[in-house]
């Protein structure tokens, strides 16, 4: 898997767009990029994922360089409960492990 | 629909004891997984199932122990337990598929050696 590469904290208005970077320079070509959040001490979650193309859905859009070294989480209109440590982890599921390699992410705080 | 179930979801053991994490899954997925999270840390890959049958190493496999009893389960093992153990324990699961849905994960157990 690809090493990945966030800011370790961001702060965020609420109501307006979060935009999380993410870099992971050293992705192969057929490592997808994924990207999840933990809330609290609960469980990661999923957000979105995505190969080449960038991807929406109803959490947030993830946009992908053309040269795929780098990708940023859109959260269009964060709210409080947005909140959370955010992970990009770059990673290809047809591999012996097959498992998500987390760093330690960005703590994303949304501020009223 | 439950996805990954995880008990207990607290612990509290002495150094010493043995105890099981207990992890079922309602998704038919093919692969689970046992990750550890120390506070201010990312979670850190114990041993993963990717197959009914079998199993494999992780990052930090040491002191523990695995079981993949069925499609459904995957229990983690402490034999001995040691105070480097207090961790917050995660299960997850994956079909193994490239670019399918990612690993859906349980809540966690929060596990205290005393």
């Amino acid at each position: 898997d690809a090493k990945t590469t966030q800011p370790t904290s961001m702060d965020c208005a609420e109501g307006r767009a979060a935009n999380l970077p993410c870099n992971h320079s050293t992705i192969s070509g057929n490592e997808y990029v994924y990207w999840y959040r933990q809330i609290h001490s609960q469980g990661p979650q999923y957000i979105i994922h995505g190969l080449k193309n960038n991807e929406t859905n109803e959490m947030a859009s993830l946009i992908i360089t053309e040269d795929r070294k780098s990708s940023t989480l859109i959260l269009p209109h964060a709210t409080l409960r947005d909140t959370a440590v955010y992970y990009c982890i770059a990673s290809n599921y047809g591999g012996s492990q097959g498992n998500l390699i987390f760093g330690k992410g960005t703590k994303l705080s949304v501020k009223p | 629909n439950a996805g990954v179930t995880q008990t207990p979801k607290f612990q509290v053991l002495k150094t010493g004891q043995s105890m099981t994490l207990q992890c079922a899954q309602d998704m038919n997925h093919n692969s689970m997984y046992w990750y550890r999270q120390d506070p201010g840390m990312g979670l850190r890959l114990i041993y993963y199932s990717a197959s009914e049958g079998t199993t494999d190493k992780g990052e930090v496999p040491n002191g523990y122990n695995v079981s993949r009893l069925n499609k459904r389960e995957f229990s983690l093992r402490l034999e001995s337990a040691a105070p480097s153990q207090t961790s917050v324990y995660f299960c997850a699961s994956i079909q193994s598929t490239p670019g399918e849905l990612p690993q859906h994960f349980g809540d966690g157990t929060r596990l205290s050696i005393l």
